[in-house]
């Protein structure tokens, strides 16, 4: 399977701003979602469909997606959003599905 | 409270077959594609099989294909992964995951069971 290219890690200071990229041609045209996973735990989603928000995750994390690039927003990053991150899609064209980026470590200093 | 609770892995030989379960609650379950992802220890998530709510479209990842087989009985709230012919590469933590209602995003996650290949 084909993997959508995330930066292996991001290291950001309590209170500034995380921005994680999730890169593939033309991801602007398919709907993105994002996981965060913390240590020992399954994922849990925290934006799908670009930009929206599922009850209970915080205003803090926002999506964007346009062209080659779906990004990820941390907002005022906490100690307890230091995880790791994944983009997802759902792309069955062709002979080799699309789902799932490589992933990002937030690290909080 | 919707849930997802999957069963079955342990230690196999390679060579050998298991059967993971999920089971469901919380929700109507025969609403709903599901899909089973797995994450290698230390690596990232892996898609590896999705089924339709009606059973009617099955996909793997070409890392299972011929391998492994998804089913569901939806009268039993239940998924299912059959795994033959498991290699060493197939160690992993497997998750079983519901798909969104009138999307592609998985929400929620099951705990997830471990299976190893290991001689």
């Amino acid at each position: 399977s084909y993997v959508l290219t995330q930066p292996p890690s991001v290291s950001v200071a309590p209170g500034q701003t995380a921005r994680i990229t999730c890169g593939e041609n033309n991801i602007g045209s398919k709907s993105v979602h994002w996981y965060q996973q913390k240590p020992g735990q399954a994922p849990v989603l925290v934006v799908y469909n670009d930009s929206d928000r599922p009850s209970g995750i915080p205003e803090r994390f926002s999506g964007s997606n346009s062209g080659n690039t779906a990004t990820l927003t941390i907002s005022r990053v906490e100690a307890g959003d230091e995880a790791d991150y994944y983009c997802q899609v759902w792309d069955t064209t062709g002979d080799h599905p699309r789902v799932f980026g490589t992933g990002t470590k937030v690290t909080v200093l | 409270e919707v849930q997802l609770v999957e069963s079955g892995g342990g230690l196999v030989h390679p060579g050998g077959s298991l059967r993971l379960s999920c089971a469901a609650s919380g929700f109507t379950f025969s609403r709903y594609n599901m899909n089973w992802v797995r994450q290698a220890p230390g690596k990232g998530l892996e898609w590896v099989s999705y089924i339709s709510s009606s059973s009617s479209t099955k996909y793997y990842a070409d890392t299972v294909k011929g391998r492994f087989t998804i089913a569901r009985d939806n009268a039993k709230n239940s998924l299912y992964l059959q795994m033959n012919s498991l290699r060493d590469e197939d160690t992993a933590v497997y998750y079983c995951a519901r798909v969104g209602y009138g999307g592609n995003w998985f929400d929620p996650w099951g705990q997830g069971t471990l299976v190893t290949v290991s001689s």
